[in-house]
């Protein structure tokens, strides 16, 4: 059974980078040729999904955040990351790290707990 | 973007009703369509995908329909545990997205 849990700082500070890591359990993060991706939900709103990055490499961004996000893989952590950067208040949000297990039709199967990340001075 | 709208927003029902919830596409998506349950502070859950399988160990009450830019979701007979917010989430482009959710209580 894989299971996601995302970690990092609760609290950023504005105009500061926001960094999550996904820990990946229970197989291998390169098994299956999957693809890794963030989405995030602020409080009481909808998902938005972030990007997604595969574990040869491939990225993609939502457009609308693509200049700011950075998404990485290390599979000897059989982790991920998310990297954002020049945070305002509009990214206080609960982040989910969610797998494609690219079966041929995208869909998110597994996803963590999610992290809530408020930003604040 | 692919702009996914759901309706309704929200809705009340009794267990055992049919419930049904619909989404629509901004332009066709072929069948790259999901849907998904979430509970308070939960993550969301899987429960249909390419528009019409059941994800597995998903209840056999919920079914999915639908293709281009017209989908429903139906809950065959509903229990007070599938109350809870529902998205839709299409998978046709790159830039995935989410419909806004419908927020089903239980009378």
């Amino acid at each position: 059974q894989v299971q996601l849990q995302e970690s990092g700082p609760g609290l950023v500070q504005p105009s500061q980078t926001l960094s999550l890591t996904c820990t990946v359990s229970g197989g291998s993060i390169s098994s299956g040729s999957p693809y890794w991706s963030w989405i995030r939900q602020p409080a009481g709103k909808g998902l938005e999904w972030l990007g997604r990055m595969s574990t040869s490499g491939s990225t993609n961004y939502n457009p609308s955040l693509k200049s700011r996000v950075t998404i990485s893989v290390d599979k000897s952590k059989n982790q991920f990351s998310l990297k954002l950067s020049s945070v305002t208040a509009a990214d206080t949000a609960v982040y989910y790290c969610a797998r494609d297990p690219s079966s041929g039709w995208p869909y998110f199967d597994y996803w963590g707990q999610g992290a809530l990340v408020t930003v604040s001075s | 973007d692919i702009q996914m709208t759901q309706s309704p927003s929200s809705l009340s029902a009794s267990v055992g009703d049919r419930v049904t919830i619909t989404c629509r596409a901004s332009q066709s998506i072929s069948s790259y369509l999901n849907w998904y349950q979430q509970k308070p502070g939960k993550a969301p859950k899987l429960l249909i995908y390419a528009a019409s399988s059941l994800q597995s160990g998903v209840p056999s009450r919920f079914s999915g329909s639908g293709s281009g830019t017209d989908f429903t979701l139906t809950i065959s007979s509903l229990q007070p545990e599938d109350s809870g917010t529902y998205y839709c989430q299409q998978s046709y482009s790159i830039l995935i997205t989410f419909g806004q959710g419908t927020r089903l209580e239980i009378k």
